[in-house]
């Protein structure tokens, strides 16, 4: 069974900088796309960025040079550093895998406040 | 960058009815197409990939096609559990873009 478990979230101050971790069982990270994805409150989906199973990595322009994804196949991990953090960012931060750039296996998201 | 719009925003169906979500990316994505579900309070859930292919547990009831620019979700007959918003999104390329979300809910 795939298991994605995010960690990291919290009440962070503006300009803070945060590092979201997604913990992979059931398939390994190295060998699927693995997206993160953002939900504001009350808000739709935006995707935030990809790792591709090639280590190639792209992120949204809303965050490029602010974030930074990247793997760790060593421990199966998937992370999010997010730097320059701003009230636009609070948001339940999404991992999710597949075999393709589609979601197919989600995790239950952790919660960012960006607040002061 | 592709821009994804998705009409309508919202609608309020019967129980028993058919219907369609459409999703109009502004550039070509090939078969790079897929739905997902998200239910008030839950995970989104991947529905539809490659257009028409259905997930592995997902109803029959649900249905993905295109024709032209435009693709398609079809619920052929509207349940109770399936009120929620349900979102496109591209993956031929990065950005992985989703649409704005279409909310279904029951009349």
């Amino acid at each position: 069974e795939v298991q994605l478990v995010e960690s990291g979230g919290g009440l962070i101050q503006p300009g803070g900088s945060l590092r979201l971790s997604c913990a992979a069982s059931g398939l390994t990270v190295s060998s699927n796309y693995m997206s993160w994805i953002r939900q504001a409150p009350g808000k739709g989906l935006e995707w935030v960025s990809v790792v591709y199973i090639g280590g190639q990595t792209h992120h949204a322009d809303s965050v490029k040079g602010r974030f930074t994804v990247s793997r760790d196949s060593s421990i199966n991990t998937v992370y999010l550093q997010m730097q320059s953090l701003g009230v636009e960012d609070t948001a339940v931060y999404y991992c999710a895998s597949g075999a393709v750039g589609a979601g197919e296996n989600w995790g239950q998201g952790t919660l960012v406040i960006v607040a002061s | 960058d592709i821009q994804m719009t998705q009409s309508p925003p919202s609608l309020s169906a019967s129980v028993g009815d058919r219907i369609t979500i459409t999703c109009r990316p502004s550039q070509g994505v090939m078969k790079y197409l897929g739905w997902y579900q998200q239910k008030p309070g839950e995970v989104p859930k991947l529905l539809i990939y490659a257009v028409s292919t259905l997930q592995s547990g997902v109803p029959s009831r649900f249905s993905g096609s295109s024709s032209g620019t435009d693709y398609t979700l079809t619920i052929s007959s509207l349940q109770p559990e399936d009120v929620a918003t349900y979102y496109c999104q591209k993956y031929d390329t990065a950005p992985f873009t989703f649409g704005p979300g279409t909310k279904v809910d029951i009349k």
